[in-house]
């Protein structure tokens, strides 16, 4: 059971680059979530989705877009690349109640822009 | 604006004893309110979770403690173990159409001495 995969761990991207982090799920779980983790900071929503072609806009989408054809792929696409966007970046996804269970998140990917 | 803040960064306990872990929020409409674990270059996973209607939740070693009024939340872990060295994150959940809303701490540092 693989649960949530991010790939890759990690990139370095140049400054107005663009890159897709991948993020699939086996576990047939609707909602999923895109969140970043700044030095000292607490995990930022960037976007989330709640089924396979609904996306919604969360914290800090600036600079951002994802899409979700699928129920198991919630791709995360970085289209000019600026040095605020590095940051180490981390999908989860949850069954749509996460008050017992929580999410389940992936290992995360850790992006440089320089 | 810090919905849900972590005002330890560290905290060093000593094997054997208990850890209590804090966290503050400002946000009364928060209906769930969960704890994560985080290693080292893996992601972070769900550890226990309260609903805004109890004030408090057991699981084996770990309990959290939910001071409504306060507006205060803690995490108790006895006895602790060096296992237990990890980053904990406190997060509080809001009902949204379609879902939940998490908004998550910045983090506490814990480090358990053998």
């Amino acid at each position: 059971n693989a649960g949530v995969t991010q790939t890759p761990k990690f990139r370095i991207l140049k400054i107005g680059q663009s890159m897709t982090l991948q993020c699939t799920q086996d576990m047939n779980h609707n909602y999923m979530y895109w969140y970043r983790q700044d030095p000292g900071m607490g995990l930022k929503l960037i976007y989330y989705s709640v089924g396979a072609g609904i996306t919604d806009k969360g914290e800090v989408p600036n600079g951002y877009n994802v899409s979700r054809s699928t129920t198991e792929d919630f791709p995360l696409r970085l289209e000019l690349a600026a040095p605020s966007q590095t940051s180490v970046y981390f999908c989860a996804s949850s069954l749509g109640d996460v008050t017992n269970y929580g999410y389940t998140f992936g290992s995360g990917t850790r992006l440089t822009v320089v | 604006d810090q919905q849900v803040k972590q005002n330890s960064p560290s905290l060093s306990v000593q094997e054997g004893r208990i850890s209590i872990l804090n966290c503050d929020y400002t946000n009364s409409m928060f209906d769930y309110f969960l704890w994560y674990k985080k290693y080292p270059a893996e992601g972070p996973t769900f550890l226990i979770s309260i609903s805004s209607i109890k004030d408090k939740n057991e699981d084996g070693r770990f309990t959290v403690f939910l001071n409504k009024s306060a507006k205060h939340l803690s995490l108790h872990i006895v006895p602790s173990q060096p296992g237990d060295s990890a980053v904990y994150f406190c997060a509080a959940s809001a009902s949204v159409t379609g879902g939940f809303k998490t908004i998550f701490g910045a983090g506490t540092r814990l480090f358990v001495k053998a």
